[in-house]
């Protein structure tokens, strides 16, 4: 049980255009999605917490207007990175929590390649 | 907010070898998990593990709260253990965000 899943698993793009990254929560409902980014050979980076009807919120320095998030429903929060750029290549990964414990999940991660 | 801090950066181990992977945190905690990330980069949970001990396997992780580390063990190392060893913890007590930290790359050789 508590598997998440996201789509693609790989994109390529080009700059200027906009990308959307789906993260689902299979087998569990999850009222609260976090958005991540890793860059190579270094840690993950908490970008935004999804909360299931209303808004996201946003850490220090991150653009909220380039890094578009919809939690529309318990299972579902999405993730567009609008006109993308070279430097918003990464490695992008989603979490949701298990209200039936504590315990996090994340979904085995998007890799954008942004030309 | 926390600082999460983990050692050693790297450790290369013959296989068969043990080893002890440490995290710091800069602040009380009552939730911390240990991942590893493997080569495509999915992030395995290892432990749930706020405080304590736990055991699952040739791995096992300790919490001592009060003093703000963790310890995850891995015993009889396999070529398979390789990878990245992640610990997390709440960027502020009473939420659920993570802050990770730095990372043990660990390699196992045949």
């Amino acid at each position: 049980g508590a598997v998440v899943s996201q789509h693609p698993s790989r994109v390529i793009c080009k700059s200027g255009t906009s990308v959307k990254i789906e993260c689902r929560s299979l087998d569990f409902q999850a009222t609260t999605m976090f958005w991540y980014r890793q860059f190579p050979k270094q840690s993950l980076m908490l970008m935004a917490t999804s909360n299931e009807g209303s808004k996201a919120t946003y850490e220090q320095g991150v653009e909220k207007d380039k890094f578009l998030i919809n939690h529309a429903s318990l299972t579902l929060s999405t993730l567009t990175v609008t006109s993308a750029h070279p430097e918003d290549s990464s490695f992008y990964i989603c979490s949701a929590r298990d209200t039936r414990g504590n315990e996090q999940f994340f979904g085995p991660g998007t890799r954008l390649t942004v030309l | 907010g926390i600082q999460v801090e983990q050692s050693p950066p790297d450790l290369i181990l013959q296989e068969g070898a043990n080893s002890t992977l440490r995290c710091n945190f800069s602040d009380s905690v009552n939730n911390l998990q240990w991942f590893h990330q493997n080569p495509w980069g999915q992030l395995i949970n290892l432990f749930y593990i706020p405080s304590g001990t736990k055991q699952n396997g040739r791995l096992s992780a300790t919490t001592v709260a009060t003093e703000r580390y963790s310890l995850l063990y891995i015993s009889s190392s396999q070529t398979t253990d390789s990878g990245v060893y992640f610990c997390a913890a709440p960027a502020t007590s009473g939420t659920y965000k993570y802050i990770f930290g730095t990372g043990t790359r660990l390699k196992v050789l045949a």
